[in-house]
Protein backbone atom coordinates (compact mmCIF):
# COMPACT_ATOMS: atom_id res chain seq x y z
CA UNK A 1 0.00 0.00 0.00
CA UNK A 2 1.66 3.50 -0.90
CA UNK A 3 2.20 6.09 1.39
CA UNK A 4 1.24 9.95 2.06
CA UNK A 5 3.01 11.10 -1.39
CA UNK A 6 4.09 14.94 -1.35
CA UNK A 7 5.34 16.99 -4.55
CA UNK A 8 7.38 18.63 -4.66
CA UNK A 9 9.90 18.02 -2.09
CA UNK A 10 11.78 21.31 -2.00
CA UNK A 11 10.63 24.48 -3.36
CA UNK A 12 12.40 27.42 -3.74
CA UNK A 13 10.65 30.69 -4.80
CA UNK A 14 11.36 34.15 -4.78
CA UNK A 15 9.15 37.20 -2.65
CA UNK A 16 5.75 37.50 -4.13
CA UNK A 17 5.59 34.29 -6.50
CA UNK A 18 3.01 31.34 -6.07
CA UNK A 19 3.70 27.91 -4.73
CA UNK A 20 1.36 25.22 -5.22
CA UNK A 21 2.13 21.97 -2.63
CA UNK A 22 0.54 19.22 -3.39
CA UNK A 23 -0.53 15.97 -1.39
CA UNK A 24 -1.87 12.31 -2.07
CA UNK A 25 -3.49 10.88 1.06
CA UNK A 26 -3.10 6.91 1.41
CA UNK A 27 -6.24 5.77 -0.61
CA UNK A 28 -9.11 5.27 1.21
CA UNK A 29 -8.34 7.85 3.69
CA UNK A 30 -11.44 10.18 4.31
CA UNK A 31 -9.08 12.86 6.42
CA UNK A 32 -6.69 14.50 5.01
CA UNK A 33 -4.32 17.35 7.58
CA UNK A 34 -1.67 19.86 6.47
CA UNK A 35 0.73 20.46 9.01
CA UNK A 36 3.99 23.34 8.97
CA UNK A 37 7.26 23.50 10.60
CA UNK A 38 9.03 26.52 11.09
CA UNK A 39 12.60 26.28 11.74
CA UNK A 40 13.10 25.49 15.20
CA UNK A 41 9.50 25.56 15.92
CA UNK A 42 7.36 22.88 16.67
CA UNK A 43 4.78 20.70 13.89
CA UNK A 44 1.35 23.17 14.07
CA UNK A 45 -1.93 22.64 12.48
CA UNK A 46 -2.83 23.98 9.69
CA UNK A 47 -6.06 22.44 8.24
CA UNK A 48 -7.61 19.41 8.17
CA UNK A 49 -10.38 17.86 5.80
CA UNK A 50 -12.88 15.28 5.71
CA UNK A 51 -13.01 14.28 2.27
CA UNK A 52 -13.62 17.57 0.47
CA UNK A 53 -14.79 19.33 3.23
CA UNK A 54 -13.14 21.53 5.11
CA UNK A 55 -13.83 20.95 8.35
CA UNK A 56 -11.30 23.20 10.69
CA UNK A 57 -8.96 25.81 9.13
CA UNK A 58 -8.30 27.28 12.55
CA UNK A 59 -4.13 27.29 11.87
CA UNK A 60 -3.80 28.69 8.45
CA UNK A 61 -1.82 31.94 8.65
CA UNK A 62 -3.96 33.87 6.63
CA UNK A 63 -5.63 34.47 3.44
CA UNK A 64 -2.36 33.93 1.11
CA UNK A 65 -3.13 30.73 1.87
CA UNK A 66 -5.52 28.30 0.19
CA UNK A 67 -6.32 24.79 0.22
CA UNK A 68 -8.63 22.34 -1.71
CA UNK A 69 -9.32 18.92 -1.95
CA UNK A 70 -10.98 18.12 -4.89
CA UNK A 71 -13.07 15.23 -5.30
CA UNK A 72 -11.95 14.12 -1.55
CA UNK A 73 -8.89 12.61 -3.02
CA UNK A 74 -5.66 14.42 -2.84
CA UNK A 75 -5.38 17.99 -1.84
CA UNK A 76 -3.47 21.62 -2.63
CA UNK A 77 -2.34 23.68 -0.68
CA UNK A 78 -1.46 27.39 -2.30
CA UNK A 79 0.76 30.02 -0.91
CA UNK A 80 -0.03 33.60 -3.12
CA UNK A 81 2.14 35.78 -2.89
CA UNK A 82 4.40 33.95 -0.84
CA UNK A 83 6.39 35.79 1.95
CA UNK A 84 9.55 35.56 3.66
CA UNK A 85 7.38 33.92 6.56
CA UNK A 86 6.26 31.18 4.85
CA UNK A 87 9.28 28.97 4.62
CA UNK A 88 9.07 25.77 6.50
CA UNK A 89 8.46 22.26 6.12
CA UNK A 90 5.06 21.81 5.15
CA UNK A 91 3.48 18.29 6.22
CA UNK A 92 0.42 16.19 4.74
CA UNK A 93 -1.29 13.75 6.75
CA UNK A 94 -4.29 11.31 6.77
CA UNK A 95 -6.04 8.69 8.38
CA UNK A 96 -9.08 6.76 7.50
CA UNK A 97 -11.42 7.81 10.07
CA UNK A 98 -13.27 4.87 10.95
CA UNK A 99 -11.93 4.93 15.24
CA UNK A 100 -10.77 6.86 17.57
CA UNK A 101 -8.03 8.26 18.59
CA UNK A 102 -7.20 7.55 14.72
CA UNK A 103 -3.57 7.38 13.62
CA UNK A 104 -2.23 9.70 11.13
CA UNK A 105 0.25 8.80 8.24
CA UNK A 106 2.40 11.47 7.59
CA UNK A 107 4.52 12.14 4.30
CA UNK A 108 7.56 13.48 3.84
CA UNK A 109 6.67 16.89 3.78
CA UNK A 110 7.68 19.71 1.43
CA UNK A 111 10.47 22.25 2.01
CA UNK A 112 9.31 25.56 1.07
CA UNK A 113 12.03 28.02 0.88
CA UNK A 114 10.83 31.78 0.41
CA UNK A 115 13.88 34.33 -0.81
CA UNK B 1 -6.56 23.66 25.91
CA UNK B 2 -4.36 20.38 25.36
CA UNK B 3 -0.36 21.11 24.88
CA UNK B 4 2.73 18.60 25.06
CA UNK B 5 6.49 19.79 26.39
CA UNK B 6 9.23 17.85 25.61
CA UNK B 7 12.31 18.30 27.38
CA UNK B 8 15.88 18.71 25.40
CA UNK B 9 16.66 19.98 22.18
CA UNK B 10 19.37 17.54 21.80
CA UNK B 11 19.92 14.12 23.55
CA UNK B 12 22.79 12.16 22.80
CA UNK B 13 23.53 8.88 24.20
CA UNK B 14 25.96 6.04 23.92
CA UNK B 15 26.12 2.95 21.64
CA UNK B 16 24.19 0.76 23.95
CA UNK B 17 22.80 2.80 26.54
CA UNK B 18 19.48 3.82 27.66
CA UNK B 19 17.51 6.07 25.82
CA UNK B 20 15.39 8.02 27.95
CA UNK B 21 13.46 10.99 25.94
CA UNK B 22 11.19 13.45 27.96
CA UNK B 23 7.08 14.71 27.57
CA UNK B 24 4.76 16.16 29.39
CA UNK B 25 1.10 17.09 28.79
CA UNK B 26 -1.44 19.32 30.06
CA UNK B 27 -4.76 18.04 29.37
CA UNK B 28 -8.37 18.93 30.84
CA UNK B 29 -9.78 15.43 29.33
CA UNK B 30 -8.12 12.19 29.30
CA UNK B 31 -5.82 12.60 26.81
CA UNK B 32 -4.58 10.34 23.72
CA UNK B 33 -0.81 10.45 23.36
CA UNK B 34 1.95 9.88 20.84
CA UNK B 35 5.24 9.58 19.45
CA UNK B 36 6.49 9.83 16.06
CA UNK B 37 9.98 10.00 15.18
CA UNK B 38 11.59 11.70 11.67
CA UNK B 39 14.52 9.72 10.02
CA UNK B 40 16.18 12.09 7.61
CA UNK B 41 14.39 12.65 4.21
CA UNK B 42 11.78 11.01 5.25
CA UNK B 43 8.53 11.32 6.82
CA UNK B 44 6.92 10.96 10.54
CA UNK B 45 6.68 7.91 11.67
CA UNK B 46 4.55 6.20 14.48
CA UNK B 47 6.65 4.75 17.06
CA UNK B 48 3.77 4.05 19.30
CA UNK B 49 0.57 5.65 20.94
CA UNK B 50 -1.84 5.36 24.28
CA UNK B 51 -5.10 5.29 23.84
CA UNK B 52 -5.97 4.57 27.50
CA UNK B 53 -6.04 0.78 27.63
CA UNK B 54 -2.71 -0.08 28.84
CA UNK B 55 0.02 2.68 30.61
CA UNK B 56 2.72 1.20 29.15
CA UNK B 57 2.69 1.18 25.52
CA UNK B 58 5.18 -0.84 23.57
CA UNK B 59 5.85 0.30 19.84
CA UNK B 60 8.27 -0.70 16.99
CA UNK B 61 11.74 -0.90 17.00
CA UNK B 62 12.25 -1.85 20.54
CA UNK B 63 10.61 1.55 22.01
CA UNK B 64 8.17 2.06 24.83
CA UNK B 65 6.86 4.53 27.22
CA UNK B 66 4.62 4.80 30.00
CA UNK B 67 1.57 7.29 31.00
CA UNK B 68 2.07 8.21 34.41
CA UNK B 69 -1.24 10.57 34.96
CA UNK B 70 0.28 11.46 38.39
CA UNK B 71 3.16 12.92 36.92
CA UNK B 72 1.43 14.08 33.32
CA UNK B 73 4.11 12.25 31.53
CA UNK B 74 4.81 10.00 28.57
CA UNK B 75 8.71 9.05 28.79
CA UNK B 76 9.95 7.07 25.85
CA UNK B 77 12.18 4.64 26.72
CA UNK B 78 14.63 2.47 24.85
CA UNK B 79 17.01 -0.16 26.71
CA UNK B 80 20.26 -0.37 24.60
CA UNK B 81 20.53 2.48 21.79
CA UNK B 82 21.66 1.64 18.38
CA UNK B 83 23.22 4.12 15.57
CA UNK B 84 20.00 3.74 13.82
CA UNK B 85 17.80 5.26 16.30
CA UNK B 86 19.57 8.89 15.68
CA UNK B 87 16.67 10.40 14.69
CA UNK B 88 14.15 13.50 15.17
CA UNK B 89 11.44 12.16 17.86
CA UNK B 90 8.04 14.11 18.39
CA UNK B 91 5.42 13.73 21.12
CA UNK B 92 2.11 14.25 20.18
CA UNK B 93 -1.04 14.90 21.59
CA UNK B 94 -4.76 14.48 19.38
CA UNK B 95 -6.67 17.56 20.62
CA UNK B 96 -10.24 15.50 21.17
CA UNK B 97 -11.58 19.04 22.51
CA UNK B 98 -11.58 20.72 18.60
CA UNK B 99 -13.57 17.56 17.60
CA UNK B 100 -11.25 17.29 14.37
CA UNK B 101 -8.41 15.24 16.85
CA UNK B 102 -5.58 17.22 15.27
CA UNK B 103 -2.67 16.35 16.65
CA UNK B 104 -0.76 19.10 19.03
CA UNK B 105 3.09 18.42 18.94
CA UNK B 106 6.20 19.35 20.72
CA UNK B 107 9.13 20.92 20.03
CA UNK B 108 10.68 17.82 19.09
CA UNK B 109 14.28 16.13 20.32
CA UNK B 110 16.79 15.26 18.14
CA UNK B 111 18.88 11.68 19.34
CA UNK B 112 22.48 11.63 18.53
CA UNK B 113 23.89 8.11 19.43
CA UNK B 114 27.43 8.25 19.71
CA UNK B 115 30.18 5.30 19.18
Amino acid sequence: EAGVTQFPSHSVIEKGQTVTLRCDPISGHDNLYWYRRVMGKEIKFLLHFVKESKQDESGMPNNRFLAERTGGTYSTLKVQPAELEDSGVYFCASSQGTGFPDTQYFGPGTRLTVL
Amino acid sequence: AQSVTQLGSHVSVSEGALVLLRCNYSSSVPPYLFWYVQYPNQGLQLLLKYTSAATLVKGINGFEAEFKKSETSFHLTKPSAHMSDAAEYFCAVSDITSGTYKYIFGTGTRLKVLA
